[in-house]
């Protein structure tokens, strides 16, 4: 009865570096979605997808951010050519259906030096 | 745009009930739920109000009036874990039904 898995747990990486984040809902769930926390302040929505299809991206930034969830494997968050400011948590959530409640993952620290 | 309106911070003491408002603007509203988390862990999901009125899941009651615009979590017999944030968030119809989260209050519990 795994919950939502993501890794790696923290990330550190130097500026103008990959960053690469993993997510495996939870099983029977095909729905994920992606969000950033900064200290201090809420979740910030970025993206929800389904297996092979991004549904909706008005939360990622339009350079260096990109998202997938393939028929296989798990959904991976791309982060290219990090800057100081990408440091953050990216937590992922899944949900069975469109409308129903999302379980979280224990989120990826995310650090750029 | 969407936004909602949660306190920054509540202390409260060990025994205690304390309730947790959340204000949010009206266009496109489906439910409202509640997320607890602790810090440097995972948002936890607490309970999701779609329909006016009182859902009870032990000590934690979350309360949502529609016409207001209003919801809150209560919580009672309060325990030093619960020392948390907590985190409202709405669904909205417009917004391909996303959640849209609060800024968080910090619940500080005192012995």
């Amino acid at each position: 009865n795994a919950g939502v898995m993501q890794n790696p747990r923290h990330l550190v990486r130097r500026r103008g570096q990959e960053a690469r984040l993993r997510c495996s809902p939870m099983k029977g769930h095909s729905h994920v979605y992606w969000y950033r926390q900064l200290p201090e302040e809420g979740l910030k929505f970025m993206v929800y997808l389904q297996k092979e299809n991004i549904i909706d991206e008005s939360g990622m930034p339009k350079e260096r951010f990109s998202a997938e969830f393939p028929k296989e494997g798990p959904s991976i968050l791309r982060i290219q050519q990090v800057v100081r400011g990408d440091s953050a948590a990216y937590f992922c959530a899944s949900s069975p259906g469109e409308q129903e409640t999302q379980y979280f993952g224990p989120g990826t620290r995310l650090l750029v030096l | 745009g969407q936004s909602l309106e949660q306190p920054s911070e509540v202390t409260a003491v060990e025994g205690a009930i304390v309730q947790i408002n959340c204000t949010y603007q009206t266009s496109g509203f489906y439910g409202l739920s509640w997320y607890q988390q602790h810090d440097g862990g995972a948002p936890t999901f607490l309970s999701y109000n779609a329909l006016d009125g009182l859902e009870e899941t032990g000590r934690f009651s979350s309360f949502l009036s529609r016409s207001d615009s209003y919801g809150y979590l209560l919580l009672q017999e309060l325990q030093m874990k619960d020392s948390a944030s907590y985190f409202c968030a709405v669904t909205w119809v417009d917004s391909n039904y996303q959640l849209i989260w609060g800024a968080g209050t910090k619940l500080i519990i005192k012995p």
